[in-house]
């Protein structure tokens, strides 16, 4: 089965909404990161966050190692938030990074 | 710091055809990965070298992907015969190490290979 999954694979918010992102993973890991990708853009690292809670502007991020979950909350969105975001984490028993599939997310104005 | 380069930006080939991607990761880091993403599959896994010895392939299309880094400034994407299904986005990423012990990875701004 898929190892990370997150939800919800879609979201439209009307501008100034907060909005909760989840990454959940079956496989044990070492740490994850979270990335932001702009429609035929690159990945951005938001967080490189191994376990705990790390604030960056209107985005917080927070990892449960034990429980296998991390969330993204993004606070007061706005129509730039636009875009998928992406999860990835590191099996620790297949030395392997793996991507969930993604949010996508729409910001209107 | 420049980040990571990757080149060209886009590329198209005809089918059959040879495409050669390049990535010149971040100065100091050992760890550079390769991905492909498409709207379909998202983003996957090809292959990643550790201060330039191949590591772990096992994303690789066996028969016409080949990867390099045959120094640390530099990897290459070769792909034989090129075909319609491998038209998407090739990914090159680096980080300060990987061996078990995950790095923060930095993505390049990625290749765009057309398969005609």
């Amino acid at each position: 089965g898929q190892q990370v999954q997150q939800s919800p694979a879609s979201l439209v918010l009307q501008e100034g909404e907060n909005a909760e992102l989840q990454c959940n993973f079956s496989t044990s890991l070492n740490s994850m990161q979270w990335f932001y990708q702009r429609p035929g853009g690159s990945l951005v690292s938001l967080f490189y966050n191994p376990s705990g809670t790390k604030h960056s502007g209107r985005l917080t991020s927070t990892t449960v190692i034990k429980e296998r979950r991390s969330s993204l909350h993004i606070s007061s969105s706005q129509t730039t938030d636009s875009g998928t975001y992406l999860c990835a984490l590191d099996d620790t028993n297949a030395y392997k990074v793996i991507f969930g599939k993604g949010t996508h997310l729409h910001v209107l104005p | 710091n420049a980040g990571v380069i990757q080149t060209p930006r886009h590329k198209v080939t005809g089918k059959g055809q040879e495409a050669t991607l390049w990535c010149e990761p971040i100065s100091g880091h050992s760890a550079v990965f390769w991905y492909r993403q498409t709207i379909v599959q998202g983003l996957e896994f090809l292959t990643y070298f550790r201060n330039q010895a191949p590591i772990d392939d096992s994303g690789m299309p066996k028969e016409r992907f080949s990867a390099q880094m045959p120094n640390q400034s530099h990897s290459t994407l070769k792909i034989q015969s090129t075909q319609p299904q491998d038209s998407a986005v090739y990914l090159c990423a680096s980080s300060l190490d990987y061996w078990g012990n995950y790095a923060e990875q930095f993505f390049g701004p990625g290749t765009r290979l057309t398969v005609l």
